[in-house]
């Protein structure tokens, strides 16, 4: 199983409201990450978390937490986002770094 | 400072021609190379990579590219393209923070439309 998945596909939230994205892999590996992708750019880094641990987070602010349960769950929880915020998230795994599994992305539209 | 340019925005060809997108980098060490595409409204899928070896490096969907350590290149390319080649094509390189934490340095994109 070569697949890294994410839920919801889309989502629209107003700027009060409370959300959270999914993104599971069952391929054992240990590191995994998040980015936000604005049309037709390159992703952006956001968080790492290797072996569970948060390893990076690229400034990002802090309206965005994320979650690591376990080694195949990584959760992004979203509270009190801006228009801006809008984009495709992306989550990725990785065995040992030398190249990313991304899933299909949660597509987010803040109201 | 590690960097991936992709000099063209976009790159237009004609179905059953050739197909070229054009990477260059620069790293301080030895580059482990990548080429992602994303078709529209989909993630990202992973096409190939350069990690030692074989300086031409074959892929998915019939992808391969030319790994060129003096010109500092990892051009993709494919000898007859499809309509359905069109898309968003992401070369990138790998950073190293760390362990297992390694970080992909991307290029800006080029947009890849193949004429019917």
């Amino acid at each position: 199983d070569t697949e890294v998945t994410q839920t919801p596909k889309h989502l629209v939230m107003g700027m009060t409201n409370k959300k959270s994205l999914k993104c599971e892999q069952h391929m054992g590996h240990r590191a995994m990450y998040w980015y936000k992708q604005k049309a037709k750019k390159p992703p952006e880094l956001m968080f790492v978390y290797s072996y569970e641990k948060l390893s990076i987070n690229e400034s990002v602010p802090s309206r965005f937490s994320p979650e690591c349960p376990n080694s195949s769950l990584l959760n992004l929880h979203l509270h009190a986002l801006q228009p801006e915020d809008s984009a495709l998230y992306l989550c990725a795994s990785s065995q040992d770094g030398r190249w990313q599994y991304f899933g299909p992305g949660t597509r987010l539209t803040v109201t | 400072a590690q960097s991936v340019a992709q000099p063209e925005d976009q790159v237009k060809v004609a179905e059953g021609n050739p197909l070229t997108v054009k990477c260059t980098y620069s790293v301080s060490g030895n580059p482990y190379l990548f080429w992602y595409v994303q078709y529209p409204n989909r993630g990202l899928q992973f096409l190939l990579k350069y990690i030692t070896g074989d300086n031409l490096v074959k892929g998915s969907y019939g992808f391969e590219a030319e790994f060129n350590k003096s010109q500092t290149s990892f051009h993709l390319k494919k000898p007859s393209a499809l309509v359905s080649d069109s898309a968003l094509y992401f070369c990138a390189v790998r950073d190293i923070k760390g362990l297992a934490n390694y970080q992909l340095i991307w290029g800006a994109g080029t947009k890849v439309i193949i004429k019917p």
